[in-house]
């Protein structure tokens, strides 16, 4: 089946530096893909939808200049957050969407600030 | 009221039980159904989709009930191993929402 690869699996850093985070589809063109954010014992709460060659879409409540997505190509998106504080930590997951409408997930990225 | 909605549960088994979960939706333009399965600290991985005349996959049954916009997901002879989170996902317009999960024990 169709394979999302998402990059890193876990990262920690300091405090008001920037992390990027990369999620590939591998063997389709994914012309969509969602951001979601995971809080402990919470559910999975979308962030902002990502089309390729146009500005992301974001969810309300979630800050566009502090989560910046790129989507530039067919297969690829990317998160960047920005300053992160310790309240970003969380668990970030992208999904592609493919032809057929199924969604297929990336690994998840387990982020800490410290 | 909120897109898709599951009762989150936990629901709290034995072993060899059946159980169902239900999922709600609000949007009737909605196009498509899933059951993903997501482990603690892990991504949702499909379980299966959900089609009008529903499906089954082993002991897995899903049905889709559009007049009522509701699916369903029975899982028969519960193992320990489906210890999860059952999310319900809906597909609008190449739009993905999420119910915010049941939550399954299964005992020994």
């Amino acid at each position: 089946g169709a394979v999302v690869s998402q990059h890193p699996s876990w990262v920690i850093c300091k405090s008001g530096t920037s992390v990027k985070i990369e999620c590939r589809s591998l063997d389709f063109q994914a012309t969509t893909m969602f951001w979601y954010r995971q809080f402990p014992k919470q559910s999975l709460m979308l962030m902002a939808t990502s089309n390729e060659g146009s500005k992301a879409t974001y969810e309300q409540g979630v800050e566009k200049d502090k989560f910046l997505i790129n989507h530039a190509s067919l297969t690829l998106s990317t998160l960047t957050v920005t300053s992160a504080h310790p309240e970003d930590s969380s668990f970030y997951i992208c999904s592609a969407l493919a032809e057929n409408t199924e969604a297929f997930f990336g690994q998840g990225t387990r982020l800490t600030v410290v | 009221r909120k897109e898709v909605e599951q009762d989150p549960g936990p629901f709290n088994v034995p072993e060899g039980a059946t159980v169902a979960f239900n999922c709600t939706y609000s949007n009737s333009a909605s196009q498509s159904f899933f059951w993903y399965r997501q482990d603690c600290r892990k991504e949702p991985k499909l379980l299966m989709s959900v089609y009008s005349s529903g499906n089954e996959d082993g002991r897995f049954t899903a049905q889709l009930n559009r007049a009522s916009q509701y699916i369903s997901l029975l899982i028969r002879d519960s193992k320990l191993s489906d210890s999860a989170t059952y999310l319900c996902v809906v597909n609008t317009r190449r739009m993905l929402t999420f119910g915010g999960g049941t939550r399954l024990m299964v005992k020994p």
